[in-house]
């Protein structure tokens, strides 16, 4: 089993869409991150949210943090074909400090 | 600036032959780990360090051993390699000896094939 599960697996737009990909758990963490992932390379690391409720605001990418600290989701405004990649959530549960756990990803492809 | 440094980038592996994959990291960081990435899997934990002398394992150590004797390098030993074991492998790093709140540098992966 998946301690953190994402969703969608795949996503394929069209250049100008909207698109959320979410990432879900059961377990409480001190802290959700999202990275992304271009071939060949390793995960970068996009934003950390600490708090739950939290809103972050990247550009055209908005961040948000569940108010129980279960879950965030990432929502892209206006797509665009260098969005495309793979996207992972990533967090430390509570009960563990020591281990950082990711998601299987969402792979991203936004065509012109 | 190197960052987090993997060697080697490729290998091929026999079934049963042993290797140690390479990392090392400039960076003064306390905290090292070593992922696997399969298709579909996103990365899985394999072992970490929160700093020089300790290790722990992650979601999926067996058949994996590490060591840190220094705070620079964290090598991953493939005891007896099996096919399964075909993955692409990454280690990351960041400041402090945990890594809640904390960005993780990556290396660039080693791609490792056993037949």
């Amino acid at each position: 089993t998946q301690l953190l599960e994402q969703s969608p697996q795949f996503l394929s737009i069209q250049e100008g869409e909207n698109l959320t990909v979410y990432c879900n758990s059961s377990s409480v963490f001190s802290s959700l991150q999202w990275y992304r992932q271009e071939p060949g390379e390793g995960p970068v690391l996009l934003v950390t949210v600490v708090t739950g409720g939290e809103v972050k605001k990247l550009k055209r990418l908005t961040f948000q943090f569940g108010d129980a600290r279960k879950d965030s989701s990432l929502h892209i405004t206006a797509a665009q074909p260098g969005d495309t990649g793979l996207y992972l959530c990533a967090g430390v549960p509570v009960a563990t400090l020591g281990r950082l756990y990711f998601g299987r990803g969402t792979q991203l492809t936004v065509w012109p | 600036n190197a960052g987090v440094t993997q060697t080697p980038k490729f290998q091929v592996l026999k079934t049963g032959q042993s290797m140690t994959l390479q990392c090392a990291q400039d960076m003064n960081h306390e905290y090292m780990s070593w992922y696997r990435q399969d298709p579909g899997m996103g990365l899985r934990l394999i072992h970490y360090s929160v700093g020089a002398g300790i290790t722990d394992q992650g979601e999926v150590p067996n058949g994996y051993n590490v060591s840190r004797s220094t705070t620079e390098d964290f090598p991953l030993r493939l005891l007896s390699a099996a096919p399964s074991q075909t993955s692409v492998y990454f280690c990351a790093s960041s400041p402090t000896y945990t890594p809640s709140n904390q960005p993780q540098h990556f290396g660039d992966g080693t791609r490792l094939s056993i037949l």
